[in-house]
Order: C-alpha cells, then sequence, then structure tokens
C-alpha cells in the first residue's frame, strides 16, 4: 500500500471548470512534490513545498495553483487548463527537501482537458 | 543542473533472463533512486541508493559515486518486471536543490 493517498484517480474536466487535485501523506515528511508527467515521458518537477511553505515553482503557469493547508496534505487547484494539460499528476513526499533521502510517490491522477 | 542519461533505452527479454540497466549522471549527487513504473503509472521505489551496493531478491543496484553511474542488475526476469525503469538523482548544491532530476528511462518488455 502507498503512504501517499492521491485522489481522484481519473478526472476529466472542460475549460471553463474548476477542480482540484487531493494528496495526502502520514509518513511525517516535511516536503512535498507535484510532478506532471506526460506519455512516455519522465516525470516533471512542477512545485517543491518545505515546511508548508512554497519553495520552488518551476515557472508553472498561474492556471495551476497549489496549496499546503498543513504538514499533511497537499493540493493542486485547477482552473481554465487547456487539452495540452492532460497528463498523469504525480504527488511525492520526503523527509525534507535536502535530497538526502527517498523520495515517496502516490499512485497519481490522470487528468484528460476536454 | 545535473544532467541524467539512462541505457538501453528499450530491452526486451524472455522470461527466466537476466539484464543490466544503466544510469550516468553529470555531476555529484546525495540522492540516487531507481524507481518501476508500472502500466498503471505508479512509481514504485526499489533503491535508494547514492553509494554502493544493495540487493532486494532478485533486484540488486550499484552506485559508483566517484565515476558517476548506477547500475540496476534485474536477474530471472519475470512477466510482472515489465514497465518503464527510472533512475533520478538530487544534490543539495545550487541551483539544483530540492530537486529530484529524471532520466529518460528504459522501458522494459519481458515475454513468457
Amino acid at each position: 500500500d502507498t503512504e501517499v493517498t492521491q485522489t481522484p484517480k481519473h478526472l476529466v474536466m472542460g475549460m471553463t471548470n474548476k477542480k482540484s487535485l487531493k494528496c495526502e501523506q502520514h509518513m511525517g515528511h516535511r516536503a512535498m512534490y507535484w510532478y506532471k508527467q506526460k506519455a512516455k515521458k519522465p516525470p516533471e518537477l512542477m512545485f517543491v513545498y518545505s515546511y508548508e511553505k512554497l519553495s520552488i515553482n518551476e515557472s508553472v503557469p498561474s492556471r495551476f495553483s497549489p496549496e499546503c493547508p498543513n504538514s499533511s496534505l497537499l493540493n493542486l487547484h485547477l482552473h481554465a487548463l487547456q487539452p495540452e494539460d492532460s497528463a498523469l499528476y504525480l504527488c511525492a513526499s520526503s523527509q525534507d527537501r535536502s535530497m538526502a533521502g527517498e523520495l515517496f510517490f502516490g499512485e497519481g491522477s490522470r487528468l484528460t482537458v476536454l | 543542473g545535473i544532467q541524467v542519461e539512462q541505457s538501453p533505452p528499450d530491452l526486451i527479454l524472455q522470461e527466466g533472463a537476466n539484464s543490466t540497466l544503466r544510469c550516468n549522471f553529470s555531476d555529484s549527487v546525495n540522492n540516487l533512486q531507481w524507481f518501476h513504473q508500472n502500466p498503471w503509472g505508479q512509481l514504485i521505489n526499489l533503491f535508494y541508493i547514492p553509494s554502493g551496493t544493495k540487493q532486494n531478491g532478485r533486484l540488486s543496484a550499484t552506485t559508483v559515486a566517484t565515476e558517476r553511474y548506477s547500475l540496476l542488475y534485474i536477474s530471472s526476469s519475470q512477466t510482472t518486471d515489465s514497465g518503464v525503469y527510472f533512475c533520478a538523482v538530487g544534490n543539495a548544491g545550487g541551483t539544483s536543490y530540492g530537486k529530484l532530476t529524471f532520466g529518460q528511462g528504459t522501458i522494459l518488455t519481458v515475454h513468457p
């Protein structure tokens, strides 16, 4: 069983919709991440939260809005997306952002934008 | 940032065969992980191995940090080993702080 839980597993939305992806971890980790993965490509980093503060934004368009309500939860709010934003969105967590420990991934949320 | 190169890009095996996957990286690292991505998309941790050698059942990995490469060995392959294997590296310095950089992956297909 994965210790990083993502919901929903699948999401279909129109370009005018507002939706959110949710991620939860109970490992006491203080760094959480959003990655985006297109088919047949490696995951690409979007955001890093460290101790509930945004520490890295990889120049992601503002139609993606991350939120970290507490140390266990990470959300990704979606608004006015484009069809090219269709992808697998992966949440991950680690002890901290120093990269001195393992990164654990959730099962992903597969997003389709119509 | 760090460059990560994996080889081979594709690998086709018969069940029972052994294989070696390679990961080269361009800078010193304090994090190196091997992942297996299953057909449903989940990235499963295989090894956290910034240096040294580890074994877990039919899988083992070796990282030679001074020469900037890591190897993943799969012995007696099974059809369930099919999927994409990613090497990912990170370091605590400079502009790469907090980032895990992925290689392009090796697509493994094991036939019965």
